[in-house]
């Protein structure tokens, strides 16, 4: 079956760094995704990794070990304007080009 | 702009009221699908579409038709809502071209509540 795990909720500090974990068992895999999710918007594309390893975007990194099954979102320095819902998602090969999606967590940033 | 355009964004109607909602994007993306959110349960995706004339479902597509004659237009229908069907909409689209990463574009939403 497909099922991707985050934790639900996450609370920081501005200015701190935060990382976000997604467990993931998807029947195939074609590469891993996050996006940011503010309140009542859509989902807005973040990063994406296909091979192990980090990828660093700016104040964002995302991490990929496929053999595990796991990836993270680091988030660094921290800014008021980052509390939102940070999403979770699967690309499956084996269904082209669908995307399996975490539950999501909701990040908030307190002064 | 490169945008996913949906409508409407917000409506409310009654149960067994046919309506459509309607997704549009100018990228001239191969794939597009609809999701619907609900809290707690984030994304789940309703039907998808690799291609014009290619529609399948997705993990909830009870109660829900698409269509896909056209590359850039995907309207989501609903027969006879249902007030289980009440719920945040999205629509999404994305290449498919291996050079491409492939990652959705959403549209703003459509909030749709059905008495």
């Amino acid at each position: 079956g497909q099922n991707i795990d985050q934790p639900t909720e996450m609370t920081a500090t501005e200015g701190a760094i935060v990382q976000i974990n997604c467990t993931y068992q998807t029947s195939g895999f074609n590469g891993l995704f996050w996006y940011q999710q503010h309140a009542g918007e859509a989902p807005t594309f973040l990063s994406y990794n296909v091979l192990d390893g980090l990828e660093e975007k700016g104040r964002f990194s995302s991490f990929l070990s496929r053999s595990k099954g796991y990836s993270y979102l680091l988030l660094k320095e921290l800014q008021m304007k980052d509390s939102a819902s940070y999403l979770c998602a699967v690309r499956d090969r084996n269904y082209g080009q669908n995307f399996v999606f975490g539950p999501g967590t909701r990040l908030s940033v307190l002064p | 702009e490169a945008q996913v355009t949906q409508n409407p964004r917000y409506l409310i109607t009654v149960t067994g009221k046919k309506l459509t909602v309607t997704c549009s994007q100018n990228m001239n993306h191969e794939y597009m699908s609809w999701y619907r959110q609900d809290p707690g349960l984030g994304l789940r995706q309703i039907y998808y579409s690799m291609n014009v004339e290619v529609t399948d479902k997705g993990d909830v597509p009870e109660g829900y038709k698409v269509s896909r004659k056209e590359k850039r237009n995907f309207p989501l229908i609903l027969e006879s809502p249902s007030p289980n069907q009440t719920s945040l909409y999205f629509c999404a689209s994305s290449s498919v071209l291996r050079e491409k990463t492939g990652e959705l574009f959403f549209g703003e939403g459509s909030r749709l509540t059905v008495l």
